[in-house]
């Protein structure tokens, strides 16, 4: 069975521009989270999505969004972007709203 | 409201002896625990997880962790550590009730082996 993957493993924009990172879960698992790791910080949850839908987000600014597509597969956008944007961006997916996650290997953004 | 806190940012072992990291949390609810690691640049994997049956968690690759509410402690722990253990390990909390966008990531730590 094919775990969580993203893509890219790593992207390097400069400040000002938009990235888009991508999020592919595991087959049967409808629930896209999120995550922002910064160097030395725990992970901070960004954005969960199921079914389609946003249903909750962490304390982000607005120019950080996302979406789900039908085939449940997912897309964290990134707007004006600002050098502490740098981190390890993770994707996860589970199959119940409270269970296991399955993290993807992350996607590093650099914003030089 | 939930926290967790990870008493180390680093611990360093030798090759072979015990492995203990350590973890605090609060909830206001019945919480289930998890400890994930992440190895360098590869994703995070389960460890192992508490969710209110049996206090002491047995997980993967010989690690343990016991639930001790008295202490709201989630100490993961190892008899012998291996050179492959070096990574960064997170205590991790969530409600009884609800999603993993409520989940509390501690801030990690990180596992060094000494040869």
């Amino acid at each position: 069975e094919a775990g969580v993957t993203q893509s890219p493993t790593h992207l390097i924009k400069t400040r000002g521009q938009q990235a888009t990172l991508r999020c592919s879960p595991i087959s049967g698992h409808t629930s896209v989270y999120w995550y922002q790791q910064a160097l030395g910080l725990g992970l901070q949850f960004l954005l969960w999505y199921d079914e389609g839908e946003e249903r909750n987000r962490g304390n982000f600014p607005p120019r950080f969004s996302g979406r789900q597509f039908p085939n449940y597969s997912s897309e964290l956008n990134v707007n004006a972007l600002e050098l502490e944007d740098s981190a390890l961006y993770l994707c996860a997916s589970a199959r119940d709203t409270n269970e296991k996650l399955f993290f993807g290997s992350g996607t590093q953004l650099s914003v030089l | 409201a939930q926290s967790v806190t990870q008493l180390d940012s680093h611990v360093s072992v030798s090759e072979g002896t015990p492995v203990l990291l350590r973890c605090n949390y609060s909830s206001s609810y019945s919480p289930s625990l998890f400890w994930y690691v992440q190895h360098p640049n590869k994703g995070l994997q389960l460890l192992l997880k508490y969710t209110s049956a049996a206090t002491l968690v047995k997980g993967i690759n010989g690690f343990e962790a016991e639930f001790k509410k008295s202490e709201t402690s989630f100490h993961l722990t190892k008899p012998s550590a291996h050179m492959s253990d070096a990574a960064e390990y997170f205590c991790v909390v969530s409600p009884g009730y609800s999603s993993a966008s409520k989940i509390i990531f501690g801030s990690g730590t990180r596992l060094s082996i000494r040869p």
